[in-house]
């Protein structure tokens, strides 16, 4: 069964600490894979894409590094601010899935002042 | 570029109705769009594709009577929860793309659904 699984559920961290957020999934056959912000009752906004001929992608503070082999990816946020505390999901396209979708099951991130 | 419109935001109704949720892409055509469905706390679990024209496939264990979903144009697709009860009190959110194989999936705000 394709699954995938975010590590922690839950992180709180002080302003300016840099963090990372892990994803696993359970077939290196992928497509893609996409890291999204949710806000309380929002929806999602996508960060980053990375195609699975990539290794990593960066925009701005956030950089998103993919390890097919160990169905691994992890998304680093540098200097984190209050205004990034947000649910953060990792999505993965499994090839033959068409664009279909399978979402983690998200990381709640706090950053406190 | 690339936004979508989803419609009403936050619905509140008696159980027995019928309640229909609009997914419009505004500034591109939709081929495909997806509907999602959010319990609190949980992730987004898939509840169907549609493809423009085409009838909507269901992901196993949702209901297609239940969940009517039409996309009868490029730039707009509709589900209408029929009949809802309690347990039906869900976000559902709605996701649009271009072309079939199609990357990446773009995210209305979601509509916040309350059955009495």
């Amino acid at each position: 069964k394709q699954e995938v699984t975010q590590i922690p559920a839950a992180l709180s961290v002080p302003e300016g600490e840099n963090l990372v957020l892990n994803c696993s999934f359970t077939d290196s056959a992928i497509y893609n894979l996409q890291w999204f912000r949710q806000d309380p009752g929002k929806g999602l906004t996508s960060l980053l894409l990375i195609q699975s001929s990539q290794r990593e992608q960066t925009s701005g503070r956030l950089n998103a590094s993919l390890d097919k082999s160990s169905g691994r990816s992890t998304l680093y946020i540098a200097a984190s601010q209050p205004g990034d505390s947000a649910t953060y999901l990792c999505a993965v396209t499994f090839t033959g899935t068409a664009s279909k979708l399978t979402f983690g099951t998200g990381t709640r991130l706090q950053v406190t002042l | 570029g690339a936004v979508v419109s989803q419609h009403p935001s936050w619905v509140i109704c008696k159980s027995g109705t019928s309640v229909k949720i609009e997914c419009r892409s505004l500034d591109f055509q939709a081929t495909t769009m997806f509907w999602y469905r959010q319990f609190p706390k949980q992730s987004l679990m898939l509840m169907a594709t549609s493809n423009e024209g085409s009838k909507a496939t269901y992901e196993q264990g949702v209901e297609k009577d239940k969940f009517l979903i039409n996309h009868a144009s490029l730039t707009l697709s509709t589900l209408t929860v029929t009949s809802a009860h309690p347990e039906d009190s869900s976000f559902y959110i709605c996701s649009a793309s271009g072309t079939v194989i199609v990357q990446p999936q773009h995210f209305g705000d979601g509509t916040r659904l309350s059955i009495l």
